[in-house]
């Protein structure tokens, strides 16, 4: 049984092009997490949600966003999408945050991976 | 900043070989470090963690013990399988008052019957 779902698993879009990838959960987690996994490359953090807070890395571009609306459902937004963005996205949630009398396990959905043309 | 590094891949074994992955990591402070390990097609998936020196992490026949005097977090199974074929990934708790998990560039492992 999927606890975190990613969908699309394949997204194509055109350079410029606005593009939004969604993450649930059905963990009822307080964290959700965005990664970013180039090729060959070790997945690096984008930006969390604890709750309705969010935390963005800070050398994360302008260019992508998120959104909260619910504890199920996050969104990243790549507002103006750039050839360099191609790569897998990540969603992971965690009940808490390491520094709350962790560490929590991160459970990770399956990824989406964006193709920009 | 804090970061991981592990063995370079693909690494390709015979089945029932022994496996050692290789992890190290920059002694700020004194991670949590975990091993996750990524199946084709799937997303990742904790295999093992240990949160202070001298714990052994274990699971699945794989092992990792952490080693304050040499930073590292080695993977290692006495006997693979066919079905161990996958990527697996070393990573600490980012610290530094970041919350996420700082990754090492991971390790394909191929295991031919």
């Amino acid at each position: 049984d999927a606890m975190v779902i990613q969908n699309p698993r394949y997204q194509v879009t055109q350079f410029g092009k606005p593009v939004t990838l969604s993450c649930s959960q059905t963990l009822n987690h307080n964290v959700m997490y965005w990664y970013q996994q180039k090729s060959s490359q070790a997945p690096k953090l984008l930006f969390h949600y604890y709750d309705k807070d969010f935390n963005n890395e800070a050398d994360t571009p302008d260019n992508f966003q998120s959104r909260r609306p619910n504890t199920s459902f996050c969104f990243l937004d790549i507002r103006s999408p750039g050839l360099g963005d191609a790569a897998m996205y990540l969603c992971a949630t965690s009940r808490d945050l390491p520094k709350n009398r962790g560490p929590y396990e991160q459970y990770f959905g399956p990824g989406t991976r964006l193709t920009v043309t | 900043g804090n970061s991981v590094t592990q063995m370079e891949g693909p690494v390709t074994l015979s089945e029932e070989a022994f496996l050692t992955i290789n992890c190290t990591y920059t002694a700020t402070g004194y991670p949590s470090l975990f091993w996750y390990v990524q199946y084709p097609g799937e997303g990742l998936q904790l295999l093992l963690k240990a949160t202070k020196a001298d714990d052994k992490g274990s699971n699945k026949g794989f092992e990792a013990t952490y080693r304050k005097e040499t930073t590292s977090f080695h993977l290692e199974k006495g006997s693979v399988q066919v079905s161990d074929s996958a990527v697996y990934f070393c990573a600490r708790i980012s610290g530094g008052g970041a919350d996420g998990l700082t990754f090492g560039k991971g390790t394909h492992l191929i295991i031919q019957p």
